[in-house]
């Protein structure tokens, strides 16, 4: 079974441009989530994706950070403009459901620097 | 704040030996999950325990749940030098389904 796919892997950018992440989740999983770690901590979550709808953004920076899940599948994070606090790394995971004990399936994550 | 708070921050043991890692956390809860993460393979699900358990086996891994204390316990036994990485507790709080909130984690070294 294919993994949680992320792309880029590392992105080294400069204060006030714009960066965008990509997610692939493990297929036929409806539930799908963008965490941010910042070095020395643990995860922290950003959005969680229902199928293509929302169902927590409560802890993303709205002012900056926007999130879609278009077509229920694939997913993309934004950053602009990017932040020198915004450096971490950012994973997406996926779980099959919602409700109930779900395991979630961690994607490797993108490095994101900005200098 | 953090739901999920682990003890110690640092561990550094010898091959074979046991690894004990301790989590907190602060309201109610339906499950809480360990994970591991290194640089090799990411963040890797371990272990789940239902708020209705007590104990739980894995392999060499060996989870404790006390609701009444708010806390748990990861033992991992007769330990390896690939089970160096951190290991996180998660909850997902009982009003809120299925997120997960994470702690600040241990840092398990297991020196050869």
């Amino acid at each position: 079974e294919a993994g949680v796919a992320q792309s880029p892997r590392y992105k080294i950018i400069e204060k006030r441009q714009s960066v965008a992440f990509w997610c692939n989740p493990i297929s036929g999983h409806a539930t799908l989530y963008w965490y941010q770690q910042i070095l020395g901590q643990g995860p922290k979550l950003l959005i969680q994706f229902q199928n293509n709808g929302v169902v927590d953004d409560s802890q993303l920076p709205k002012d900056r950070f926007s999130a879609e899940r278009l077509k229920g599948v694939d997913s993309t994070l934004k950053i602009q403009p990017a932040k020198l606090e915004d450096s971490a790394v950012y994973l997406c995971a996926s779980s099959a459901g919602l409700a109930g004990p779900n395991e979630q399936f961690f994607g490797p994550g993108t490095r994101l620097t900005v200098l | 704040s953090q739901q999920g708070e682990e003890d110690p921050q640092a561990l550094s043991i010898q091959e074979g030996e046991n690894a004990t890692m301790n989590c907190s956390y602060k309201t109610s809860i339906n499950n809480l999950q360990w994970y591991r993460q290194n640089s090799g393979r990411g963040l890797v699900h371990l272990i789940l325990i239902r708020s209705n358990e007590r104990e739980k086996h894995s392999g060499r891994l060996r989870v404790t749940l006390d609701t009444s204390k708010k806390s748990s316990s990861l033992l991992i036994t007769a330990s390896r030098a690939a089970d160096t990485a951190s290991y996180f507790c998660a909850t997902p709080p009982r009003t809120s389904g299925s997120r997960l909130t994470f702690g600040e984690g241990t840092q398990l070294t297991v020196n050869p």
